[in-house]
């Protein structure tokens, strides 16, 4: 059974820097893209990042690129998302998910609040 | 960047309707669409992918059609447990991205 496991978020205050956790089980995490996927309070769904299976191809919405990193650590079948210089509307729910153009596996997501 | 529309926003229906979505591209994906059901404090669950092609599991009142800028979800006889948010998903170019959502709730 594939699971997804997000860990990490809580409340920070702006400017400031969280990073977030995936742990993959059920499935050779090392064959698959990854994403990341957030959802602001009571609005829709946003792609916010991607990893290729061997880290070599990353790419991000323009909103978070120069702040967020993505990265993978395919021997701890983890995923990671690295958030710098926080602010009020990066505050989501953050989900990971596997990808394979479209998204057919995600965790149940992370809550980050982003406040003084 | 693609733009996408979803309509309505808001479905009020009944158990046992017959439920249409359309979602709308700025530009033609191919088939490049994936739809998604959305329950309150839950995350997304992949319903269908390719415009047409059902994710295992996911049960056969869902159907999904369209190519090309134009794309239907049909829900052909609506259950209680299908009151929930539905987005549709263009992955043809960068950045993928989602529709606003329609919203399906009871009458």
């Amino acid at each position: 059974e594939v699971q997804l496991v997000e860990s990490g978020g809580g409340l920070v205050q702006p400017g400031g820097s969280l990073r977030l956790s995936c742990a993959a089980s059920g499935f050779t995490f090392s064959s698959y893209w990854m994403s990341w996927v957030r959802q602001a309070p009571g609005k829709g769904l946003e792609w916010v990042a991607n990893i290729k299976q061997d880290g070599s191809e990353k790419y991000y919405v323009d909103s978070v690129k120069g702040r967020f990193t993505i990265s993978r650590d395919n021997a701890k079948n983890s995923l990671y998302l690295q958030m710098n210089s926080l602010r009020a509307e990066d505050t989501a729910v953050y989900y990971c998910a596997r990808e394979d153009g479209y998204n057919d596996y995600w965790g149940q997501g992370t809550l980050v609040t982003v406040s003084s | 960047v693609i733009w996408m529309t979803q309509s309505p926003s808001l479905l009020s229906a009944s158990t046992g309707d017959r439920v249409i979505i359309s979602c709308r591209m700025s530009q033609g994906i191919s088939s490049y669409l994936a739809w998604y059901q959305q329950k309150p404090g839950k995350a997304p669950e992949l319903l269908i992918y390719a415009a047409s092609t059902l994710q295992s599991g996911v049960p056969s009142r869902f159907s999904g059609s369209g190519s090309g800028t134009d794309f239907t979800l049909t829900i052909s006889c609506l259950q209680s447990e299908d009151f929930a948010t539905y987005y549709c998903q263009q992955y043809y170019s960068f950045p993928p991205a989602f529709g606003p959502g329609t919203k399906v709730d009871i009458k």
